[in-house]
């Protein structure tokens, strides 16, 4: 069936670090990708998202490519902030009209000073 | 505008009681969906609704857990003769008159934890 698969954390790194989260799929069509951030206590926040193969998606300096051919989706920062620490989950669409998201595990970050 | 708003945030019941979990969705919404995060694991789908209708509970278990969204007033889970393995974060998103598609953005609340005891 339909699933996202990401890396296991925790990811501990030191401000200014470089950050990879990975993130892979397995689905029929062609879906929309997407990373969502929980900061704590809150809820999920759309971080970025692409809808289609060889789209990047960027926001607040993370960055993510569709790559079709080897079904991925990996998060990237070049910088990480302390402020970043959080669960950042990727998930899919199917893009159909009121289908659900399909989520991964979720990766916790916690960056620090 | 505010968010979609869930409540209660945390919830403590003991095994066998009612638990019920109310989402209220952005203001012109009216598309609902309810997830249940179990510890270690990722945001499982549970049920899809608009106003008065329940268009997916493909992801609802069969006994004990119903779902509505009412005409007027916010959407509601419910979970009776609530047992340990209810344990979880049950989230809540909504999406505008066109539902989500990928090319919608769908808001979460920011959850409610129910613990039972």
């Amino acid at each position: 069936g339909d699933s996202v698969t990401q890396m296991e954390g925790p990811v501990t790194l030191s401000e200014e670090a470089f950050l990879t989260i990975n993130c892979t799929y397995t689905a029929t069509g062609y879906p929309s990708l997407f990373w969502y951030v929980q900061y704590p206590g809150e809820g999920l926040q759309l971080l970025l998202k692409a809808t289609k193969a060889d789209d990047k998606g960027s926001n607040k300096g993370f960055e993510a490519t569709y790559r079709k051919e080897t079904t991925s989706f990996h998060l990237e920062k070049g910088s990480v902030q302390v402020s970043d620490s959080a669960v950042y989950f990727c998930a899919l669409s199917l893009n159909q009209a009121g289908t659900a998201l399909i989520f991964g595990k979720g990766t916790t970050l916690s960056v620090s000073s | 505008n505010a968010g979609v708003m869930q409540n209660p945030r945390h919830l403590v019941r003991r095994r066998g009681q009612e638990a019920r979990l109310r989402c209220s969705p952005m203001k012109g919404h009216s598309h609902v969906y309810w997830y249940r995060q179990l510890p270690e694991e990722g945001l499982k789908f549970m049920v899809y609704l608009q106003k008065e209708n329940i268009i997916d509970e493909s992801g609802m278990p069969k006994e004990r857990f119903s779902a509505e969204f009412p005409k007027e007033g916010p959407s509601i889970l419910r979970i009776q003769q609530v047992v340990r393995g209810d344990s979880a974060a049950y989230f809540c998103a909504s999406s505008p008159p066109n539902p989500f598609s990928g090319e919608t953005e769908a808001f979460f609340g920011q959850g409610t934890r129910l613990t039972v005891v």
